[in-house]
């Protein structure tokens, strides 16, 4: 069974500071890993999304790892704002999975300090 | 937001009683899933469906039961709501023109008490 591991579960920086979220997966037989934002009391929104082929993918601020053979994928935040003050979880898709059901990671808490 | 609405929003009920929850789309997605999200636990997947009357389980099934007689329309029922029951509930449809990932809706609190 795919297990995902975030840590730290709650990370607080200053703003303006550079970071970086961590997720971790034990098979690497997946199919994609994505990053997911979640504000208090609302759902989640898709951040970035990156193919088993692919090494990383860029957003803006957000620049998100993968290396499928230590099982790990990194999300760095640039330049951290208070705006970025939020939960991040980080969902495997497991390859063959045509159902395309999502594991999911237990989720990073970030706090950005003005 | 992918035009998912949930209702109720928030809801309180009392142990044993049935409580249904609905996800509504507006844009004819096939598949669509219920996650249920603690403390300690993430998001965790209940049932999904990938078409109407087509329906599988997921992690934590047991105690629930869906139904979709509509494209649109992805229904949740605790048969015999109990108090480990009380959560966050969440609708997700899968969509993406490019590359796809899952959508979320807004939620659903539900408190058993």
């Amino acid at each position: 069974k795919q297990e995902v591991t975030q840590i730290p579960a709650a990370l607080s920086v200053p703003e303006g500071e550079n970071l970086v979220l961590n997720c971790s997966f034990t098979d690497s037989a997946i199919y994609n890993l994505q990053w997911f934002r979640q504000d208090p009391g609302k759902g989640l929104t898709s951040l970035l999304l990156i193919q088993s082929s692919q090494r990383e993918q860029t957003s803006g601020r957000l620049n998100a790892s993968l290396d499928k053979s230590s099982g790990r994928s990194t999300l760095y935040i640039a330049a951290s704002q208070p705006g970025d003050s939020a939960t991040y979880l980080c969902a495997l898709l497991r390859s063959g999975a045509g159902s395309y059901q999502l594991t999911f990671g237990k989720g990073t808490k970030l706090s950005v300090i003005p | 937001d992918a035009g998912i609405t949930q209702s109720p929003r928030h809801k309180v009920t009392e142990t044993g009683t049935p409580v249904t929850l609905r996800c509504h789309q507006t844009e004819n997605h096939r598949y669509m899933y219920w996650y249920r999200q603690d403390p300690g636990h993430g998001l965790r997947l209940i049932h999904y469906s990938y078409g109407v009357k087509d329906t599988d389980k997921g992690e934590v099934s047991d105690g629930y039961s869906v139904s979709r007689s509509k494209t649109e329309d992805f229904l949740l029922t605790l048969e015999s709501a109990t108090s480990s029951q009380t959560s966050v509930y969440f609708c997700a449809i899968r969509a993406g023109a490019i590359q796809e990932t899952q959508y979320f809706g807004p939620g659903t609190r539900l408190l058993v008490l």
